[in-house]
């Protein structure tokens, strides 16, 4: 089993969809959790950090249920440029990075 | 936000031939610099983590002898990949933490192709 299990995708919605995207990890005494993106070719960038009590930057809004060990990811309104790969990605406390092989999102005008 | 370079951002080698690339931390020192490496259409897998001044730690699977890693300064770190095939041919990533965070800051990759 993967660590961190994503499904691939891809999701084609139109602008001002929401959309929402979920990853589920295996490892219980994993420690931090981040949503990050990918644009094709390109470096990953830190989209935002998660947390259990759920928190929301702009039209971002990613939650964290330890007891099921699993991430969301919430995209509202949604854009354009948020045409990318999201990938989960765990700290498991070896202060590496875990990925998911990430969710591609189509945004369609 | 903390800002990684890496050189060459592309180089294409011939087959047995070795490449170094280096990742520089520019406006933070990296305590820890994490390699991966990324396949088409495949997730970043970690490759090593190094600690300035120590011996990188290599992921199973990995072999020490074939990725050199060094990690001299709290700003550079270098991987070369010895005697490249083409099955080496890969996405490669590095990033920089901070001992006090968690936080990873990458870098732009580095595309290499083996002939």
């Amino acid at each position: 089993r993967k660590e961190v299990e994503q499904d691939p995708g891809p999701f084609n919605v139109p602008e001002g969809a929401t959309v929402a995207f979920n990853c589920t990890y295996s490892n219980s005494a994993s420690q931090s959790f981040f949503w990050y993106r990918q644009d094709c070719r390109k470096e990953p960038k830190l989209l935002m950090s998660v947390y259990s009590s759920g928190n929301e930057d702009g039209r971002f809004t990613a939650q964290l249920n330890r007891a099921s060990q699993y991430i969301s990811l919430l995209i509202r309104d949604s854009k354009l440029s948020d045409s990318a790969t999201y990938l989960c990605v765990i700290d498991t406390g070896r202060r590496a990075l875990t990925f998911g092989s990430g969710t591609r999102l189509q945004v369609q005008p | 936000g903390a800002v990684v370079s890496q050189h060459p951002s592309w180089v294409i080698c011939k087959s047995g031939t070795s490449v170094k690339i280096e990742c520089r931390s520019l406006d933070f020192q990296a305590t820890t610099m994490f390699w991966y490496r990324q396949f088409p259409k495949q997730s970043l897998m970690l490759m090593a983590t190094s600690n300035e001044g120590s011996k990188a730690t290599y992921e199973q699977g990995v072999e020490k002898d074939k990725f050199l890693i060094n990690h001299a300064s709290l700003t550079l770190s270098t991987l070369t990949v010895t005697s490249a095939h083409p099955e080496d041919s890969s996405f490669y990533i590095c990033s920089g933490g901070v001992s006090a965070t968690y936080e990873q800051y990458f870098g732009p990759g580095t595309r290499l192709t083996v002939t």
